[in-house]
């Protein structure tokens, strides 16, 4: 079993829509949580960081952790064609990734 | 702030030869550098993770000897592919983290560095 996964889409919505991208991890020792943004051949920009569980909001982006269920989410509101990416979430110290959600935000 | 630069972005080069690329971490301190490779359509792979000053920690099934990598200073990492192969034409990406202040615990990455091998 890999220590996190992720459903690599594609996901595609209209401009404005709510997105909602999700992961699971089985390593119950991750404190640390992050979300990337990927450009087609570019390197990943962090977009958001958490600590345990909870909620942490950044302008449109909402990340949210559940280490009942392990369980991690990044929510983008009123997305963008701007917003089309490829979305890698991760965790550990080491940082293991997800396999990435290729988005389309469809203008 | 946490901006990390690589270079080349690109190269080609012929089958056999080696390459260098470089990894720096322009206004922060990196006590610890990391590389990855990605191909199309898939997730970053860590290949071996470096402290400054000591000896990189290779992934199960990276060759060491294959993937130099130097960590000489805070600020600058190296990964020399050596003979070159088609095979190793990729995406290869750096981060860098720190161990101090705001920026700890996080890893920024590089813009990456394709390799196609002829």
């Amino acid at each position: 079993q890999k220590e996190v996964e992720q459903d690599p889409g594609p996901l595609s919505v209209p401009e404005g829509a709510i997105v909602s991208l999700n992961c699971t991890y089985s390593n119950s020792a991750f404190q640390y949580f992050m979300w990337y943004r990927q450009y087609s051949r570019k390197g990943p920009e962090l977009l958001m960081y958490t600590y345990s569980s909870g909620n942490k909001e950044d302008g449109r982006f909402t990340a949210q952790v559940d280490k009942s269920s392990k369980y991690i989410s990044l929510f983008i509101r009123d997305s963008q064609p701007s917003d089309s990416a490829t979305y890698l979430c991760a965790s550990g110290s080491r940082l293991t990734f997800g396999e990435g959600t290729q988005l389309t935000v469809n203008p | 702030g946490a901006v990390v630069s690589q270079h080349p972005s690109w190269v080609i080069c012929k089958s056999g030869t080696s390459v260098k690329i470089e990894c720096r971490s322009l206004d922060f301190q990196a006590t610890t550098m990391f590389w990855y490779r990605q191909f199309p359509k898939q997730s970053l792979m860590l290949m071996a993770t470096s402290n400054e000053g000591s000896k990189a920690t290779y992934e199960q099934g990276v060759e060491k000897d294959k993937f130099l990598i130097n960590h000489a200073s805070l600020t600058l990492s190296t990964l020399t592919v050596t003979s070159a192969h088609p095979e190793d034409s990729s995406f290869y990406i750096c981060s860098a983290r720190s161990s101090w202040g705001t920026l700890a615990d996080t890893q920024y990455f590089g813009p990456g560095t394709r390799l196609t091998v002829l």
